[in-house]
């Protein structure tokens, strides 16, 4: 059992690139979370996600942000037009059908230069 | 908005000591969990307490809930350097779907 992983684990982008965070979620979980950490803060809901749905988007900038978690696959976060403000740890964490047992990746901290 | 509300915001002890770390929160919940991360890294999980459950064990860990107050309690007991981290609850809204609304956190720091 490989847990969540996400890839990449660092990611550089410029200002203006686009940024695409991955998601494998754990074996048998069918529900994708993805979280935002700025330095020194606490984690930020962003997304939840079943498969080809999404859930709950209200922690999701309105604007350059989207996420899928497609049939076959794993969830994506994706960031267009990326700015500085972006630079963070994005983590996903997944779950199985009960409201317990969440596990979390090891996180993609974004650096925009 | 974010639910939870930790303090203190930062506590410094010495190895051996107990520490206590304080979360509250505003909804009513399903549960409460209690998460590490060490700098730069991912989270643990480190215990989930139900709403109906008042106190929950696991190793030198012991977490409380009142779910009258909205509080819930984690201690540290007997201390150690490795325990230096932040620590994050997290609760998962009753009567809606299983995402969890994270606090501030306490960076607590374990002196040798």
């Amino acid at each position: 059992n490989a847990g969540v992983m996400q890839n990449p684990r660092h990611l550089v982008r410029r200002r203006g690139q686009e940024a695409r965070l991955r998601c494998s979620p754990m074996k048998g979980h069918s529900h994708v979370y993805w979280y935002r950490q700025l330095p020194e803060e606490g984690l930020k809901f962003m997304v939840y996600l079943q498969k080809e749905n999404i859930i709950d988007e209200s922690g999701m900038p309105k604007e350059r942000f989207s996420a899928e978690f497609p049939k076959e696959g794993p969830s994506i976060l994706r960031i267009q037009q990326v700015v500085r403000g972006d630079s963070a740890a994005y983590f996903c964490a997944s779950s199985p059908e009960t409201v317990d047992g969440y596990t979390f990746g090891s996180g993609t901290r974004l650096t925009v230069v | 908005s974010q639910q939870g509300e930790e303090d203190p915001q930062a506590l410094s002890i010495q190895e051996g000591e107990n520490a206590t770390m304080n979360c509250s929160y505003k909804t009513s919940i399903n549960n409460l969990q209690w998460y590490r991360q060490n700098s730069g890294r991912g989270l643990v999980h480190l215990i989930l307490i139900r709403s109906n459950e008042r106190e929950k064990h696991s190793g030198r860990l012991r977490v409380t809930l009142d779910t009258s107050k909205k509080s819930s309690s984690l201690l540290i007991t007997a201390s150690r350097a490795a325990d230096t981290a932040s620590y994050f609850c997290a609760t998962v809204s009753s009567g809606g779907y299983n995402k969890l609304i994270f606090g501030a956190g306490t960076r607590l720091a374990v002196h040798p």
